[in-house]
């Protein structure tokens, strides 16, 4: 079965300040997705990244850059001069192939980011 | 590309009404859709797998006659919670996959059942 841990519930971070949160998965597939979403209060679910398991290339985007690592099955996003608007609930999310034929996504618990001013 | 539009994004309703919540593909058919509730604070939980013109797919423990999805055509799934309580104030969120593996979210809804 599936799991994506993401073992911070909390972080509090000056403004400024760079912060990443870990997420650690498991699976039994070879080809999967690795996603990161943002759900500010609002609560709409706001798309950030998708990694498929081919591809371990590091990304950067902006302030924020992703770290995946298979040896480890970790997959961490960092924000770099982190800003009050990123305060929010990041998701790290994995899917893998169903037996019905589509993907099936597993969310994490969740990381609730507060940047102080 | 690859919006999924949700409607309403709030209702309030009576104990013992239903309640159903629309799940659109605006510019992509979905043949895969589906529902997640999250309570607050929490994480967004599976509740059902929704295939077009076929039945829904529940995760276990999830009470398919209190929760009836339909997904009538490729593009439009509904969730319908019937004989609503206040245990099932929460967010629910649609989802849908689409060609290229990606997967996309409705801006989900808020029930207050009073």
């Amino acid at each position: 079965a599936q799991k994506v841990t993401q073992a911070q519930t909390e972080i509090s971070v000056v403004e400024k300040e760079d912060v990443t949160l870990d997420c650690v998965y498991e699976t039994r597939d070879t080809t999967y997705y690795l996603f990161w979403y943002k759900q500010p209060p609002s609560g709409e679910l706001v798309f950030l990244i998708r990694r498929n398991s081919f591809d371990e290339q590091n990304e950067i985007s902006g302030r924020y850059s992703w770290n995946f690592q298979k040896s480890t099955s970790s997959f961490n996003f960092t924000i770099t001069a982190s800003q009050v608007v990123d305060s929010a609930v990041y998701f790290c999310a994995l899917s893998e192939p169903y037996s019905g034929g589509y993907q099936k996504v597993t969310f994490g618990t969740g990381t609730k980011l507060q940047v102080i001013p | 590309g690859a919006v999924v539009s949700q409607h309403p994004s709030r209702v309030i309703c009576k104990s013992g009404t239903s309640v159903k919540i629309e799940c659109r593909s605006l510019d992509f058919q979905a043949t895969t859709m589906f529902w997640y509730r999250q309570f607050p604070k929490q994480s967004l939980m599976l509740m059902a797998t929704s295939n077009e013109g076929s039945k829904a797919t529940y995760e276990q423990g999830v009470e398919k006659d209190k929760f009836l999805i339909n997904h009538a055509s490729l593009t439009l799934s509904t969730l319908t919670v019937t004989s609503a309580h206040p245990e099932d104030s929460s967010f629910y969120i649609c989802s849908a996959t689409y060609w290229d593996g990606g997967y996309t979210f409705g801006s989900g809804t808020r029930l207050t059942v009073v």
